[in-house]
């Protein structure tokens, strides 16, 4: 597609709930990173998918959140036994590559809601 | 990754030219500058990036000192349209993530 999908764009889930979160690059982007953002702060990068190389998992907040990208293109990002700090706009980019020195492209993100 | 400092917020007349600051003393010599913005409820857009000489598109021009420890954004004509949350960024020639800070929120005045 022309840019970066996520969906779905909203979800409300009850606390505990296991979420999944879905993102399509841009095809061609073999790098691919998460990205989430509670309401009025900054982006916390969780994530980065490079290739077939091992993701770096350094921003994964814990044990409950971890993302798969299968076939080198479309990627989930999964929340277990949500809890209310979770709430947040998931934010997934793409770029052509880690060290290609182009900026990403974002995705509109998923608000995710837990109640 | 080196790190950033910006002010928090600014204001800009429609119509001038909008000048965001960025200091980034701490910059190595393979590391690029990179600004982004966030239009509110959407995610980050790429705006431009440079390695010690200034640039320009279509969007933004990026000024980088000569001593490359900080750098500008020139929006020539700010619209209301360009409200938004600006994020100056240093990143490594190869480097595999992007840390935004916290940006600097400009405001465009009617």
């Amino acid at each position: 597609g022309a840019g970066v999908s996520q969906s779905p764009s909203n979800k409300v889930t009850e606390k505990g709930k296991d979420v999944e979160l879905r993102c399509d690059p841009i095809s061609g982007h073999t790098a691919l990173y998460w990205y989430r953002q509670s309401l009025g702060q900054g982006l916390e990068f969780l994530i980065y998918f490079q290739g077939n190389s091992a993701p770096d998992k350094s921003g994964l907040p814990s044990d409950r959140f971890s993302a798969e990208r299968t076939g080198g293109s479309v990627s989930t990002l999964t929340i277990q036994r949500t809890q209310q700090e979770d709430s947040a706009v998931y934010l997934c980019a793409s770029s052509l590559a880690p060290n290609d020195n182009y900026g990403y492209t974002f995705g509109s993100g998923t608000r995710l809601t837990v109640v | 990754d080196a790190k950033t400092t910006q002010p928090p917020s600014m204001d800009c007349a429609e119509g001038r030219a909008a000048n965001l600051p960025c200091n980034h003393s701490t910059i190595s010599g393979n590391e690029y500058v990179y600004w982004y913005r966030q239009i509110h409820s959407q995610g980050p857009q790429y705006i431009i990036h440079g390695l010690k000489n200034n640039e320009t598109n279509e969007m933004a021009s990026l000024i980088i000192t000569e001593d490359r420890k900080s750098s500008t954004l020139i929006l020539p004509h700010a619209t209301l349209r360009d409200t938004a949350v600006y994020y100056c960024i240093v990143r490594k020639t190869g480097g595999f993530k992007t840390i935004f800070g916290a940006g600097t929120r400009l405001f465009v005045k009617a």
